[in-house]
């Protein structure tokens, strides 16, 4: 199957300063990914869809602001969570579409685990 | 929006034993899929199924579509199985609209 892989797998910042993650296909092109978050022992919550070459949709109730989307490449889309608070400490999932035989499967990055102290 | 219920929330088994997860649905899909969460979050592609049945191994999966519902075997089960299984649906079949998640089983097998 096809692989996204993401960047870093943990970090660790203090509050206040910002964090970017990245995500890539690595053996396909995307023009579409999805940026979740999932708290311990929930599901996945969809944060936004980022699109090459254009804007991120966002979820009600997610900041754009705060969750700054780029998905400059049909293959890297980027989160940059600014500001970071303590609230903020997730886990983060990114996801990417591989065309197969005609059907659209969605493929997970391994995660990236944020903590804001 | 499109509803996916999935259930049991936790199952306890015993290695060697058999189980059945189920997944519900409120609309007509186009796209669903199950996943497997291993417990260093990872999740894994285990079946794209909208309709019919396919098997891979020890596990199988089946979606009746008319009835909105769909089906996860896991058979001889092993404490590797253990995690979450997540079913996702999707609406759309133009790749570009999310999945809506259920809120999973947790798994757990036992030696």
């Amino acid at each position: 199957g096809a692989v996204v892989s993401q960047h870093p797998s943990r970090v660790i910042c203090k509050s206040g300063t910002s964090v970017k993650i990245e995500c890539r296909s690595l053996d396909f092109q995307a023009t579409t990914m999805f940026w979740y978050r999932q708290f311990p022992k929930q599901s996945l919550m969809l944060m936004a869809t980022s699109n090459e070459g254009s804007k991120a949709t966002y979820e009600q109730g997610v900041e754009k602001d705060k969750f700054l989307i780029n998905h400059a490449s049909l293959t890297l889309s980027t989160l940059t969570v600014t500001s970071a608070h303590p609230e903020d400490s997730s886990f983060y999932i990114c996801s990417a579409r591989d065309l197969q035989g005609g059907y659209y499967e969605q493929y997970f990055g391994p995660g990236t685990r944020l903590t804001v102290t | 929006g499109i509803q996916v219920e999935q259930s049991p929330p936790d199952l306890i088994l015993q290695e060697g034993a058999n189980s059945t997860l189920r997944c519900n649905f409120s609309d007509s899909v186009n796209n669903l899929q199950w996943f497997h969460q291993n417990p260093w979050g990872q999740l894994i592609n285990l079946f794209y199924i909208p309709s019919g049945t396919k098997q891979n191994g020890r596990l199988s999966a089946t979606t009746v579509a008319t009835e909105r519902y769909s089906l996860l075997y896991i058979s001889s089960s092993q404490t590797t199985d253990s995690g979450v299984y997540f079913c996702a649906v999707e609406r759309s079949i133009s790749g570009n609209t999310p999945l809506v998640f259920g809120k999973g089983t947790r798994l757990s097998v036992i030696a």
